[in-house]
């Protein structure tokens, strides 16, 4: 059964510093990957998509993505209190059209000012 | 990112009647859309995948005579809760694919009297 396993959290970081959010999964084939922000009470907004080994930077945010360790992360620097938020990590398995995401129970991030 | 609106924003009804929701993909072709169904405090949950032209998939323990999904264009999905209960109360979420990035609704909020 294809999993995405997050930390629930709550993951507490003051204003300003770096929040690392972390997610592993268990389809080897997976090829396509996402971080959503979740605010309370809203629907989940795109924040990042990557799809190769390595580091992408949008603005102040960084995916990494690790294939052979089947674990992808988000960093969030400079860390604001309206960062606070579900972030939820998705993952495809392989590229389809109809194939739906497949999402983690998401991590809870409050920053505290 | 592409967008997709969904209406109404909320609606609450009395138990046994029956509501309807509308996804609309507003600037992209949608041949797939998905609908989630959110619990307070809960992960995302998929119920459906939504294809043009076609019956739409259900996933295992959705009860597709009672959540009715018609994909009838490109750009519009329709999710119908039929005598709706007290449970049905959630938080109704669409969703469609562009470019292997997906893009979710602003969510229906059903509350059912």
């Amino acid at each position: 059964q294809k999993e995405v396993e997050q930390n629930s959290g709550p993951l507490s970081v003051p204003e300003g510093a770096i929040a690392s959010l972390n997610c592993t999964y268990s389809d080897r084939v997976s090829q396509s990957f996402f971080w959503y922000r979740q605010y309370s009470g809203k629907s989940p907004e795109l924040i990042m998509s990557i799809y190769s080994n390595g580091d992408k930077e949008d603005g102040r945010f960084t995916a990494q993505l690790n294939k052979a360790s089947q674990y992808v992360s988000l960093l969030i620097r400079d860390s604001q209190p309206s960062d606070s938020a579900t972030y939820l990590c998705a993952v495809i398995p392989l590229y389809q059209a109809g194939t739906a995401l497949i999402f983690g129970k998401g991590t809870t991030l409050s920053v505290s000012s | 990112g592409a967008v997709v609106s969904q209406h109404p924003s909320w609606v609450i009804c009395k138990s046994g009647t029956s509501v309807k929701i509308e996804c609309r993909s507003l600037d992209f072709q949608a041949t797939t859309m998905f609908w989630y169904r959110q619990f307070p405090k809960q992960s995302l949950m998929l119920m459906a995948t939504s294809n043009e032209g076609s019956k739409a998939t259900y996933e295992q323990g959705v009860e597709k005579d009672k959540f009715l999904i018609n994909h009838a264009s490109l750009t519009l999905s329709t999710l119908t809760v039929t005598s709706a209960h007290p449970e049905d109360s959630s938080f109704y979420i669409c969703s469609a694919r562009v470019h292997n990035e997906q893009f979710f609704g602003p969510g229906t909020r059903l509350t059912v009297l």
